[in-house]
């Protein structure tokens, strides 16, 4: 069964751009997060989806934006990028939202703001 | 809020060796779930294990176990018989019943041959 799945892996974006990531969970899984992953925050969880619906959110600024699609996959949208927003964001899914369940990450996708 | 702490931010195990990480926490909440990720030069999380806050017993997969104090708010790794493969970044992670999901900061562990 393929993993998580995140396109591209790799950008560079200028800064005031804005940038959509996406996410292709494990088949058969509805929920779907990102995080962000810096040296100097670390790990950071950014929002959670499950059925079209934005379940959980983390404490990023309203430029953070994500949808999730009917086919469970999502996309996450940076507008008016900052140099702080360069970053590894990773997206994981999981079955539903029972907050047992594993979590399973993809590769990330590595964004560079210049 | 919750928070996760990793005290090492390095650790170094000789191969076929038992190394210990640590991992500490705060929360107020009595249901919860705990994990250990595994994040190596490809950046792609990995799960190593996960313990129920209900459940006394700790966990264990194959060389990896835990050691859960709930009381103490504690949760460590332990890695027997290292192997070079291990060689990673380790994150602990919290997760509460609402999904509120916290990582430590992370300990890179080195595996010498």
């Amino acid at each position: 069964k393929a993993g998580v799945t995140q396109t591209p892996r790799y950008l560079i974006k200028t800064r005031g751009q804005q940038v959509t990531l996406s996410c292709s969970p494990i088949s058969g899984h509805r929920s779907v997060s990102w995080y962000q992953q810096t040296p100097g925050q670390g790990l950071q969880f950014l929002f959670e989806y499950f059925s079209e619906t934005q379940r959980n959110k983390g404490n990023f600024p309203g430029r953070f934006s994500g949808r999730q699609f009917s086919n469970s996959r999502s996309e996450m949208n940076v507008s008016t990028l900052e140099l702080g927003d360069s970053a590894l964001y990773l997206c994981a899914s999981s079955l539903d939202l029972f907050s047992g369940n594993t979590i399973y990450f993809g590769e990330g996708s590595w964004l560079t703001v210049v | 809020a919750q928070t996760v702490t990793q005290s090492q931010p390095e650790m170094s195990v000789q191969e076929a060796e038992t190394v210990t990480l640590s991992c500490t926490y705060d929360t107020s909440e009595s249901d919860y779930y705990l994990f250990w990720y595994k994040q190596p030069p490809s950046r792609q999380m990995i799960l190593v294990i996960r313990q129920e806050a209900y459940k006394q017993q700790n966990a264990t997969e194959n060389r990896f176990s835990v050691n859960f104090q709930k009381a103490a708010k504690s949760f460590s790794l332990k890695i027997s018989d290292s192997q070079l493969g291990d060689a990673a970044m380790y994150f602990c992670a919290y997760r509460s019943a609402n999904n509120d999901m916290r990582f430590g900061a992370g300990t890179r562990l080195t595996v010498k041959p």
